[in-house]
């Protein structure tokens, strides 16, 4: 089966980093995203990793060793609207199924 | 404007009343996938679909159909709905080109089934 973890909740302070972490045990590996999810509204795409490394695109990276099934969400500069649910999903066969975490929700505070 | 639509956006039905919810995509996209969301458990695919006339099973696809008859259409059939079919559903699609590209998630559809 897959299994992929990620913490249940998460606070932090306006202005400061974040760092949301990501472990999976799936029958295969062809990527993994991150998505951004607000209160009832659609997933959003944040990020792709496929290699080992860190991927980086403005306030937010994403970093994955596929040796350690491990992946990692950085938000820098938190801001008030950062408050949301973080989706960790894998790629885990040929075709283009995601499966999912049960996300992650930040609370950024003043 | 590219996006995925989903109708109706909120549905409140009866158990056993047959309810179809649309899918949508103005992006050419070859793959499109349906899931669902429910509190503590995450999204769940139901169903996906790589190609018109080509669908296939998610994780959790007892008690619904699909069908794929063109490319831009992926509706979501609930023959015989069940209180434990309430749920948030996502519609989703990607171009397939890629196995890097993203899914285009719509709006979402808040069903209640009593």
């Amino acid at each position: 089966g897959q299994n992929i973890d990620q913490p249940t909740e998460m606070t932090a302070t306006e202005g400061a980093i974040v760092q949301i972490n990501c472990t999976y045990q799936t029958s295969g590996f062809n990527g993994l995203f991150w998505y951004q999810q607000h209160a009832g509204e659609a997933p959003t795409f944040l990020s792709y990793n496929v290699l080992d490394g860190l991927e980086e695109k403005g306030r937010f990276s994403s970093f994955l060793s596929r040796s350690k099934g491990y992946s990692y969400l950085l938000l820098k500069e938190l801001q008030m609207k950062d408050s949301a649910s973080y989706l960790c999903a894998v790629n885990s066969n040929s075709g283009y199924a995601l499966n999912f975490g049960k996300g992650t929700s930040l609370l950024v505070t003043p | 404007e590219a996006q995925v639509t989903q109708n109706p956006r909120y549905l409140i039905t009866v158990t056993g009343k047959k309810l179809t919810v649309t899918c949508s995509q103005n992006m050419n996209h070859e793959y499109m996938s349906w899931y669902r969301q429910d509190p503590g458990l995450g999204l769940r695919q139901i169903y996906y679909s790589m190609n018109v006339e080509v669908t296939d099973k998610g994780d959790v696809p007892e008690g619904y159909k699909v069908s794929r008859k063109e490319k831009r259409n992926f509706p979501l059939i609930l023959e015989s709905p069940s209180p434990n079919q309430t749920s948030l559903y996502f519609c989703a699609s990607s171009s397939g080109d890629e196995l890097w590209e993203t899914q285009y998630f719509g709006p979402g559809t808040r069903l209640l089934v009593l």
